[in-house]
């Protein structure tokens, strides 16, 4: 069974504010990858990483940034949050020897 | 261009009434084909790795299957608490694309 935990599970944030949105895996996973989620909608990758120090951008990059300097811990920042931010953002990591992705539950973001 | 096609979007079943979810794909050098489960307010439940066509996979009530083109999430004598939306996914290199989902919708 997967360990990975987000926090804030639910945060209501005014525009303009930065924001970083936690995420931890327990397994020692080397990848790991954040995804926006809105309803009826397929996930679309922000950003991925293969390990520390190693970051990627995905397709809705461009207001974010992550930052991987442990192995467990991926955080994702807004510089700058905006109503359009407004979605489920979803944390996942997979283990060298395997391929499946495990998901956290997830943090629900809504900008006034 | 890489996409993961999922129909249909919603299916409503009657308790018991077996049926099938469709996922169609198309990626470069396919590394694996994945279903999960995804309850409301949730992340997405890792259930199956499909790796080459003609593989099948099962789980409880559910089975699922691949070709060259698609997969199917076979669902028999699905039970109220099946209720849930089922997300396809194919890895091509280190990237997922993921189906927008079907909404299973099953009644007592």
């Amino acid at each position: 069974e997967a360990d990975i935990y987000q926090t804030p599970r639910y945060l209501v944030i005014g525009t303009g504010k930065k924001i970083t949105l936690e995420c931890s895996q327990t397994m020692g996973h080397d990848k790991m990858y954040w995804y926006q989620q809105d309803p009826g909608m397929e996930l679309h990758l922000i950003h991925y990483s293969y390990g520390v120090n190693s970051t990627e951008k995905g397709d809705l990059s461009s207001e974010s940034t992550v930052s991987r300097i442990r192995t467990e811990h991926f955080p994702l920042t807004l510089e700058s949050a905006r109503p359009s931010h407004t979605s489920q953002y979803l944390c996942a990591s997979v283990g060298a020897a395997g391929v499946e992705q495990y998901f956290g539950p997830g943090t629900r973001l809504t900008v006034t | 261009e890489d996409q993961v096609t999922q129909s249909p979007e919603a299916l409503r079943l009657q308790e018991g009434e077996s049926s099938s979810l469709n996922c169609s794909y198309t990626v470069s050098g396919l590394r694996g084909l994945f279903w999960y489960r995804q309850d409301p307010g949730k992340g997405p439940e890792f259930l199956f790795t499909l790796y080459s066509a003609g593989e099948e996979k099962e789980k409880e009530r559910l089975k699922a299957t691949l070709t060259k083109k698609e997969s199917f999430l076979h669902i028999t004598a699905p039970k109220p608490e099946d209720s849930a939306t089922y997300l396809c996914a194919a890895q091509s290199g280190n990237q997922f694309y993921f189906g927008t989902g079907t909404s299973l919708t099953v009644i007592p």
